[in-house]
């Protein structure tokens, strides 16, 4: 059975950087057909794809526009496992971020499997 | 940047039909995929690529996509049902994944 098993601080202080791992068992993350993200949620903002990498004979990484200068997602083969490291984080930043494995055709990729979810808080 | 609209709240009675629409322009060119998240848990995926099912989800679940508006149809609805459903899509002009804002189904 696939599963996304998520770790990492709850808490986090304004302008330090926001650390998370997600660990994949099942499936490898240097999948041809898979890739590898994180989305978070939050009242203010929902839903919010953040970002994510995947292996198409070498490493890609794709991030939204309103996090691109901050954050980086990176793959750690040895471990089958990935990375989100967001810097300069401020409140706005506090959500329940989740890892994610999407599938994707030539024209759209969707989630099929999520992990359990880590509220992080920015707090001093 | 590509904008998708669902309404706030959807009721519906037991084992009736709840129909959730989300609402984007010319959202019948691209595919929609669609999610169940109950309290306290992470999004499940129920439709995707507009009408299909993964394994595991009930028949009763079932989606279509054309014109302005994608429609999560929900058949013979059970209280198990009740949760957020969000939509879904990947808009390629600005290669940004788009969710809508989430729509909560009451069963009455």
């Amino acid at each position: 059975q696939v599963q996304l098993q998520q770790s990492g601080p709850g808490l986090v202080k304004p302008s330090q950087t926001l650390s998370l791992t997600c660990v994949i068992s099942g499936d490898s993350v240097s999948s041809n057909s898979a890739a590898w993200n994180w989305i978070r949620q939050s009242p203010s903002r929902g839903l919010e794809w953040l970002g994510r990498t995947y292996y198409r004979s070498k490493w890609h990484n794709d991030y939204a526009v309103s996090v691109k200068t901050r954050m980086t997602i990176n793959p750690d083969t040895s471990k089958n496992q990935f990375y989100l490291q967001l810097k300069s984080v401020t409140p706005e930043d506090t959500a329940v971020y989740y890892c994610a494995r999407d599938r994707e055709t030539a024209t759209t990729f969707w989630f099929d499997l999520w992990g359990q979810g880590t509220l992080v808080t920015v707090s001093s | 940047s590509y904008v998708v609209t669902q309404p706030p709240s959807v009721s519906v009675a037991p084992g009736k039909t709840a129909r959730i629409p989300c609402g984007g322009n010319n959202i019948g060119s691209k595919n929609v995929h669609w999610y169940q998240q109950k309290p306290g848990q992470a999004p499940v995926l129920v439709i995707y690529y507009d009408t299909d099912r993964p394994s595991g989800i009930p028949e009763r679940f079932s989606g279509s996509n054309s014109g302005n508006t994608a429609t999560l149809t929900i058949s013979r609805v059970e209280a198990g049902d009740e949760a957020d459903y969000y939509c879904q899509v990947w808009a390629s002009n600005s290669d940004h994944v788009v969710f809508g804002g989430g729509t909560k189904l009451t069963v009455l």
